[in-house]
C-alpha cells in the first residue's frame, strides 16, 4: 500500500476552479502498477467516484462530472491532481485521493488520504 | 439516486451475524467484481472485500463477500461494537455510462 495525503483550499467561490492535490509516498504515480483516483462524499452523504489517471496520462472521468473533470499528474513532485469548474455549490463535499492496484478488477481502492472538505461558497 | 441499492440501515445484537445486501443490473454487478467498505464515523472509507469475496491482508474472517447474479451480499459474523460504520459497496459499470458506481451506503447499529 501507499500513502496519500490531500491538499488545497478549504473555501472555493462558485464559478471559480476547486483545485485540490495528492501527494503519493511509498510508491510511483509515473508506474502502471496503481490507478490513482478521486472519490468525494458530500457532508452526510454516500461516496461518489469522480475519476482516475493512469500511466502518467490515461484518464478516465465519472459521466457525470465529465464536463467540468480534469486529473492530472505531477511525476516530479509525486503528485495527482483535481481540476473541477466551473465549482457549484453542489460540490461541496469530503474529497478522497485513493489509490487503486492494477489488477482484474476495479473500484478496489486499498489506499486513502485521510480526505478534506471542500465548501463552494461566496 | 445511487446506481447500486443498498439498504439504509441495519442492526443487530453483539456477536449476532448481519448481512447487507447490494443490487445491481447485469451492466454493473451482473459482469463486474463488487468491493465493500467500511467507514466508521469520521475516517476514511477501508476495503473490506474485492473481488467479490476476497480479504485484504489484516481483514478478519468475521467478514465475507458473496454474489449471486446482479446481487452482491456482506456478512459479517461476531458483531463487536467497533463494527458500527456505514458500508458501500462498489462496482464498475460498463454501460454507455461507464465508470465507478458506488451504492448509497447502509448504517449499522450495533445494538
Amino acid at each position: 500500500q501507499v500513502q496519500l495525503q490531500e491538499s488545497g483550499p478549504g473555501l472555493v467561490k462558485p464559478s471559480e476552479t476547486l483545485s485540490l492535490t495528492c501527494t503519493v509516498s511509498g510508491g510511483s504515480v509515473s508506474g502502471s502498477s496503481y490507478y490513482w483516483n478521486w472519490i468525494r462524499q458530500p457532508p452526510g452523504k454516500g461516496l461518489e467516484w469522480i475519476g482516475y489517471i493512469y500511466n502518467s496520462g490515461s484518464t478516465k472521468y465519472n459521466p457525470s462530472l465529465k464536463s467540468r473533470v480534469t486529473i492530472s499528474v505531477d511525476t516530479s513532485k509525486s503528485q495527482f491532481s483535481l481540476n473541477l469548474s466551473p465549482a457549484t455549490a453542489a460540490d461541496t463535499a469530503v474529497y478522497y485521493c485513493a489509490g487503486e492496484p492494477d489488477s482484474n478488477s476495479w473500484m478496489d481502492f486499498d489506499s486513502w488520504g485521510q480526505g478534506t472538505l471542500v465548501t463552494v461558497s461566496s | 439516486q445511487s446506481v447500486l441499492t443498498q439498504p439504509p440501515s441495519v442492526s443487530a445484537a453483539p456477536g449476532q451475524k448481519v448481512t447487507i445486501s447490494c443490487s445491481g443490473s447485469s451492466s454493473n454487478i451482473g459482469n463486474n467484481y463488487v468491493s465493500w467498505y467500511q467507514q466508521l464515523p469520521g475516517a476514511a472509507p477501508k476495503l473490506l472485500i474485492y473481488e467479490d469475496n476476497k480479504r485484504p491482508s489484516g481483514i478478519p474472517d468475521r467478514f465475507s463477500g458473496s454474489k449471486s447474479g446482479t446481487s452482491a451480499t456482506l456478512g459479517i459474523t461476531g458483531l463487536q461494537t467497533g463494527d458500527e460504520a456505514d458500508y458501500y459497496c462498489g462496482t464498475w459499470e460498463s454501460s454507455l455510462s461507464a465508470g465507478g458506481v458506488f451504492g448509497g451506503g447502509t448504517k449499522l447499529t450495533v445494538l
